[in-house]
């Protein structure tokens, strides 16, 4: 079964830039596996930042930002806010299937 | 605006079944492809499986610990998704969420909108 794996926790200082990763068990992650990005904060549904890679909705503060990193699609957050505390979670096509990261609790303190 | 509202949650006992709707709204239901997506408390998001437009086929796709047990459809002329839960186990309780499926992997319309979620309960 295909695993898609994130950093459970990370931790940012206000004003600080943060990546966030997911990675494939299948090996590297390209711009075929379509990744998206979601936010989650508590008892709220997931909202949508990026899909296809790098793309955003429009949204999506300008401070986000989805990539390609050394075999894994990165999220990263620049001058982090408060209200950027929260869950985020990962999203891989594999053909029909989709596949959700474990999700990152992001801390910005 | 789209809204996507889900109900049919509960309490259900080991080995029983259970059936979800999802009521939309906003949106030209009968073009999109839908997938239901669960989260187990205190866990990360799970793709259940996904309903494609019937102009695309009404192919159903599912994750592996459910193919078999959960079945996906929808009634174009009610704009509602079902999902219908049989043979549950304790392992599937979460919250369910219906959310929009883009035509294509890479959709900007793929999980971009999503309902508030009903939480089923699995236990003895």
């Amino acid at each position: 079964q295909t695993v898609v794996t994130q950093e459970p926790s990370l931790t940012v200082s206000p004003g600080g830039t943060v990546t966030l990763t997911c990675a494939s068990s299948t090996g590297a992650v390209t711009s075929a596996y379509c990744p998206a990005w979601f936010q989650q904060k508590p008892g709220q549904a997931p909202r949508a930042l990026i899909y296809d890679t790098s793309n955003t909705h429009s949204w999506t503060p300008a401070r986000f930002s989805g990539s390609l990193l050394g075999g894994k699609a990165a999220l990263t957050l620049s001058g982090v806010q408060p209200e950027d505390e929260a869950e985020y979670h990962c999203l891989l096509y594999y053909g029909a299937a989709r596949v959700f990261g474990g999700g990152t609790k992001l801390t910005v303190l | 605006d789209v809204q996507l509202v889900e109900s049919g949650g509960g309490l259900v006992k080991p080995g029983g079944s259970l059936r979800l709707s999802c009521s939309a709204s906003g949106f030209t239901f009968n073009n999109a492809w839908m997938s239901w997506v669960r989260q187990a408390p205190g866990w990360g998001l799970e793709w259940v499986g996904r309903i494609k437009s019937e102009s695309d086929g009404g192919t159903t796709d599912y994750a592996a610990p459910v193919k078999d047990r959960f079945t996906i459809s929808r009634d174009d002329s009610k704009n509602t998704l079902f999902l219908q839960m049989n043979s549950l186990k304790t392992e599937d309780t979460a919250v369910y969420y219906c959310t929009t499926d883009g035509g294509y992997n890479g959709s900007p319309w793929g999980f971009q909108h999503w309902g508030q979620g009903t939480l089923v309960a699995v236990s003895s």
